[in-house]
């Protein structure tokens, strides 16, 4: 099973910043294969980014994933107000614990 | 645009067996693109994957569970199942079905039921 490693635990930024999240794998990951979501309170996640840096269908392009490897990367350009939330990467069976973006 | 539903009961007690069922709305359980699958949430944690069944049965439990979970498939009602026996507290989550699709990149959760919060409480 991969271990993916997610830092920082929480992030604190204000609206219009950029956002830089990190995830890493204890293994090379297959193809890249590697997908982030976006999880709300109370609500389930959702698929933000799939095969490392697709954007799956209506998410906004200020969303951007990049990496190979074992080192993955989420980026939100310009942070908005909808997304402050919590953000998981995935791959496989394996889910990071998550990074929490708060409003600073 | 296929959704899902969880239905069981939100309180179980120590050493006895969960059982939940997802149904599928909006799209067939027997699609080739997909299998079907349990991810559990404890309070303030990340998902974890429990496992995943296709139309024709074929199922992939986690290891860590597997002597645990038996989890079902029924075409013909657009259900499929849940059981998770000898509960503990340590099972306490919120309970997801969801669709996994295994075709575009790997395995993709694209879409999660609203889950349902199961605590394990004498």
């Amino acid at each position: 099973e991969v271990v993916l490693t997610q830092s920082p635990g929480t992030l604190s930024l204000s609206p219009g910043e950029r956002a830089t999240l990190s995830c890493r794998a204890d293994q090379n990951l297959f193809s890249n294969y590697l997908a982030w979501y976006q999880q709300k309170p109370g609500r389930a996640p959702s698929l933000l980014i799939y095969g490392a840096s697709s954007r799956a269908t209506g998410i906004p392009d200020r969303f951007s994933g990049s990496g190979s490897g074992t080192d993955f990367t989420l980026t939100i350009s310009r942070l908005e107000p909808e997304d402050f939330a919590v953000y998981y990467c995935q791959y496989y069976g394996s889910f990071g614990q998550g990074t929490k973006l708060e409003i600073e | 645009q296929v959704q899902l539903q969880e239905a069981g009961p939100g309180l179980v007690k120590p050493s006895e067996t969960l059982s939940l069922t997802c149904t599928v709305s909006g799209g067939s359980i027997s699609s080739t693109n997909y299998f079907w699958a349990w991810i559990r949430q404890p309070p303030g944690k990340g998902p974890e994957w429990i496992g995943s069944i296709n139309y024709r049965g074929t199922k992939f439990y986690r290891s860590s569970l597997e002597s645990r979970v038996t989890i079902s498939v029924d075409t013909s009602k657009n259900q499929f199942s849940l059981r998770l026996k000898s509960m503990t507290t340590a099972d306490t989550s919120v309970y997801y079905c969801g669709r996994l699709d295994v075709v575009t990149a790997g395995s993709l959760f694209d879409s999660w039921g609203q889950g349902t919060l199961v605590t394990v409480s004498s």
